[in-house]
């Protein structure tokens, strides 16, 4: 069976440090892989997502950027922080041939930007 | 473009009540709909989805759903509320083929009063 994790699970940073958050789907090849943040009373929004190695599409210009050095990891960094940046992440996964993309998804990562 | 409208960030109901979560779709080509359930510090889990195959699904927990085309409508039923639905509820859809990732609404906290 498929298996996604997240780690760290939280994490407390002030701001202007760096942040990377990791984030590995096992039992599977070739996913989809994406990047969701979460913002109190404001749903899901989708910062990133990659179709296959080096392949990186991004949805909102940000300070954020991504990687997928392998199959089946997943980081998102960020050179500086800013407050803003406060939020639960979220990663997901998808069949490379779903049709109708449905997600599974990671526990998460709260990041706070003190 | 594809888009997703909960009505109502916040839903309170007794225990043993009808819950009534509601969320309305936009989409340019036959959608394809899910509804998640998020429990606190966790992940989305998958509590049903449509695929065209039945207007009306069953999920998981016994929540069920009906696509109704006419109204643009996916909302979300359970026949009596129990203490362990407390939670956020979040519909989403994928329409538009070109786009991979799904778009979420901006959720609908459910809380179960006893």
């Amino acid at each position: 069976s498929q298996t996604i994790h997240q780690w760290p699970a939280t994490l407390v940073q002030p701001v202007g440090s760096p942040l990377s958050l990791e984030c590995t789907v096992e039992g599977t090849s070739n996913p989809n892989l994406y990047w969701y943040r979460q913002a109190a009373g404001r749903g899901l929004q989708l910062l990133f997502y990659s179709v296959g190695i080096g392949q990186i599409s991004s949805e909102v210009p940000q300070n954020l950027s991504a990687s997928r050095p392998q199959d089946r990891q997943f980081i998102l960094s960020s050179k500086k922080l800013l407050l803003s940046d406060s939020g639960f992440y979220l990663c997901a996964w998808s069949k490379p041939d779903s049709p109708n993309g449905e997600l599974f998804f990671g526990e998460g990562s709260r990041l706070t930007v003190l | 473009a594809q888009s997703v409208t909960q009505l109502g960030s916040h839903v309170s109901v007794s225990e043993g009540a009808l819950v009534l979560l509601r969320c309305n779709y936009s989409s340019s080509v036959p959608p394809y709909l899910f509804w998640y359930v998020q429990y606190p510090n966790q992940g989305l889990q998958l509590l049903l989805k449509y695929t065209s195959a039945a207007t009306l699904v069953k999920g998981i927990n016994g929540f069920e759903a009906e696509f109704k085309k006419s109204e643009t409508s996916f909302h979300l039923t359970k026949p009596s509320a129990h203490m362990s639905d407390a939670a956020e509820y979040f519909c989403a859809v994928r329409g538009d083929t070109g786009r991979r990732a799904l778009t979420f609404g901006s959720g609908t906290r459910l809380q179960v009063q006893p």
